[in-house]
């Protein structure tokens, strides 16, 4: 299995609402990240975390709430988003805490995303 | 074939003839880099990547090549097909010693467009 599989698709939310994103890889993966793409930009990092752990947090607001529950799921916890919050979120893995370590070519696997809306 | 001697954010090429997309990197300590393809509504997904210890690899109908000198990225593409339509990302991070953080850092994407 070399997929990481993102939940919902599509999901449209109010201002006032909560909602969680969802994400899941079984390669064994120990580095999980959260990314941002708005139309036409290349991904923004947001988390990262490395063996469950919270490593990085790019100066995310705090309505957008990470969570890593075991080594093979990753949500993104949502609440009072803003319209400008719109965008694809998109999950990747890698091995072991970052991308090609080791010496190791390490292949680098994002998820399909989750298109959010908020309105 | 057809190259960009700077990134430009669309590359519109003849189906059969040879791609390059070009990329620029940031961070002279970076040491390994990967480049993406992203389909319309789609994640991106791994092309092809290559370590700074290395100046040339080929895949299947793709070759990255690196220039460290000019912090310089290349993306070959062989015989462009109208699948290959997409928007190309490279990405770059730090994957060895104290410098790495985790964090793969992208750059601003070519629109590669393929004519029939």
């Amino acid at each position: 299995d070399t997929e990481v599989t993102q939940t919902p698709k599509h999901l449209v939310m109010g201002m006032t609402n909560k909602k969680s994103l969802k994400c899941e890889q079984h390669m064994g993966h120990r580095a999980m990240y959260w990314y941002k793409q708005k139309a036409k930009k290349p991904p923004e990092l947001m988390f990262v975390y490395s063996y469950e752990k919270l490593s990085i947090n790019e100066s995310v607001p705090s309505r957008f709430s990470p969570e890593c529950p075991n080594s093979s799921l990753l949500n993104l916890h949502l609440h009072a988003l803003q319209p400008e919050d719109s965008a694809l979120y998109l999950c990747a893995s890698s091995q072991e805490g970052g991308w090609g370590q080791g010496g190791r070519n390490t292949e680098a696997f994002f998820g399909q995303g989750t298109r959010l809306t908020v309105v | 074939g057809e190259s960009v001697g700077l990134h430009l954010p669309t590359l519109s090429v003849q189906e059969g003839d040879n791609s390059i997309i070009n990329c620029a990197y940031s961070n002279s300590a970076s040491d390994y880099f990967i480049w993406y393809k992203q389909e319309s509504g789609k994640g991106p997904q791994f092309i092809i990547d290559i370590r700074s210890n290395m100046d040339k690899r080929q895949g299947q109908r793709v070759t990255v090549l690196l220039n460290k000198t000019v912090k310089h990225l290349s993306l070959q593409i062989a015989a462009t097909q109208p699948g290959d339509s997409a928007v190309y990302f490279c990405a770059e991070t730090i994957a060895h010693g104290s410098g790495n953080t985790g964090k793969l850092i992208f750059g601003q994407g070519t629109t590669l467009q393929v004519k029939p």
